[in-house]
């Protein structure tokens, strides 16, 4: 079946812009998590929701990130006035149960450019 | 806080030979998990260890976990060029807050010369 899909896999935008990056995962997959990942570094948490409710945001760096799930299905990380710093890979990935004896499955990513 | 610390960062090898890499965190984990990412892939999942002193296999792979369950390893026997990625350790949070969080380490990534 299809895997997590990520759109766009690639954002540039200027600093000061918006961004919203989507994130689809496995059909039924009831938990999603964000993470984003440097380059020579492993996936940071940014946070991660179990349906629709988000559980832990405390990995999101500062109050220009947010992350929603209204439907416990599709869910978009949105990056307000956006600055250098914040350029690097955003990944998405989906799990079949809400407890973390669970396997993550990741999608492809979205590369975010700042300008 | 949290913390899992991968090494070595970088490894090369030869076709042929073994390979180690080491993952030890600060707490003791539930579980950990270990995750394998090609050049300009995305991490792929490849195991799930869970009791104390564990050890499975796949194929050439070798998974451990410690018997504290505060560290692991993954050992590679004779290295293929399909090898060729980094390779990343991940403990769940420890409670409260944290608990559904996974830390990853910071990865080693290995390289197989033919």
């Amino acid at each position: 079946g299809a895997g997590v899909s990520q759109s766009p896999r690639y954002k540039v935008t200027k600093r000061g812009q918006d961004v919203a990056l989507r994130c689809d995962p496995i059909s039924g997959h009831v938990s999603l998590y964000w993470y984003r990942q440097a380059l020579g570094q492993g996936p940071e948490f940014l946070t991660y929701f179990n349906y629709e409710a988000q559980q832990d945001k405390s990995g999101l760096p500062n109050d220009r990130f947010s992350a929603e799930r209204p439907e416990g299905s599709i869910s978009t990380l949105t990056i307000q006035r956006t600055e250098q710093r914040d350029s690097a890979m955003y990944r998405c990935a989906s799990s079949p149960g809400t407890a973390l004896n669970y396997e993550q499955y990741f999608g492809p990513g979205t590369r975010l450019t700042v300008t | 806080g949290q913390q899992v610390m991968q090494i070595p960062q970088y490894q090369h090898v030869q076709e042929g030979e073994d390979f180690t890499t080491y993952c030890n965190s600060s707490t003791t984990l539930s579980n950990i998990q270990w995750y394998k990412q090609r050049p300009g892939g995305h991490p792929v999942f490849l195991i799930q260890l869970v009791k104390s002193g564990e050890v499975k296999k796949q194929k050439r792979l070798t998974f451990q976990f410690g018997e504290a369950k505060k560290n692991s390893s993954l050992h590679i026997t004779a290295t293929q060029t399909t090898d060729v990625g980094t390779y990343f350790c991940a403990g769940p949070g420890g409670r409260g807050s944290t608990l559904g969080r996974l830390y990853f380490g910071r990865g080693t990534q290995l390289t197989v010369w033919p």
